[in-house]
């Protein structure tokens, strides 16, 4: 079974801070991994995905996230945050290859202070 | 854009009583999700539909919920009789074919049992 954890629930920086939330997944097999994000109000979003290749990727609104084999992590980062990145953020993976269903992690409340 | 369209929006219900959820996945998606996500928690897959057919039930509470796509294409999850432990957020995904790992999720629904 697959597990995800996310280190912190609640995070909070000032504008023009670097962020970096951390993600730990627990599977056996090749997987793929999520980052969503939920606005307030909205409903979740997809910022970037991994599933193969470079293990650096890139999202959407400046967001980065690297993939780490021997470390089973994915963390999120972005090297300035602004006030509207204030959101709910869950990473999620899946089995690599599949449909499956997604298993998330519990989410971290990041909380921009202007 | 197509998105992933849930109604309602909101349901009160007291408990034992039974509740409806509606979900029309994105146009042409084969795949489509049942996620419940606990206030404070990341959402938990509850049911998996590839077309009409399920994939995967697994944690379903099937003595009290139901879920069916009977023509491929809109789906309805029901809980009866409803618990107050029912209360959460209800969420639908839909993934296509020719890119199923990537999942888009509807605004939710969100139960309160009382």
């Amino acid at each position: 079974a697959q597990s995800v954890s996310q280190h912190n629930h609640h995070v909070i920086l000032s504008e023009a801070a670097s962020l970096e939330l951390g993600c730990n997944y627990s599977y056996g097999g090749t997987v793929n991994l999520f980052w969503y994000v939920q606005y307030p109000g909205q409903h979740l979003q997809l910022l970037l995905k991994y599933f193969s290749g470079d293990p650096l990727v890139k999202g959407i609104k400046g967001f980065e996230a690297e993939f780490i084999k021997s470390k089973f992590s994915f963390n999120l980062r972005k090297p300035s945050v602004q006030w509207s990145d204030t959101a709910e953020y869950f990473c999620a993976v899946g089995r690599g290859g599949g449909a499956d269903g997604l298993t998330f992690g519990k989410g971290t409340h990041l909380i921009i202070q202007p | 854009e197509a998105e992933v369209a849930q109604s309602p929006r909101y349901k009160i219900t007291e408990k034992s009583q039974a509740v409806a959820f509606w979900c029309d996945p994105i146009s042409g998606h084969a795949t489509l999700y049942w996620y419940r996500q606990i206030l404070g928690q990341g959402p938990e897959l509850l049911v998996q539909f590839q077309d009409e057919s399920v994939v995967d039930d697994s944690q379903l509470p099937k003595d009290r919920f139901s879920a069916e796509r009977l023509k491929g294409v809109d789906s309805t999850l029901k809980i009866q009789p409803a618990e107050l432990g029912d209360s959460a957020m209800y969420l639908c995904a839909s993934s296509n074919r020719a890119n199923q790992e990537t999942q888009y999720f509807g605004p939710g629904t969100r139960l309160l049992v009382l």
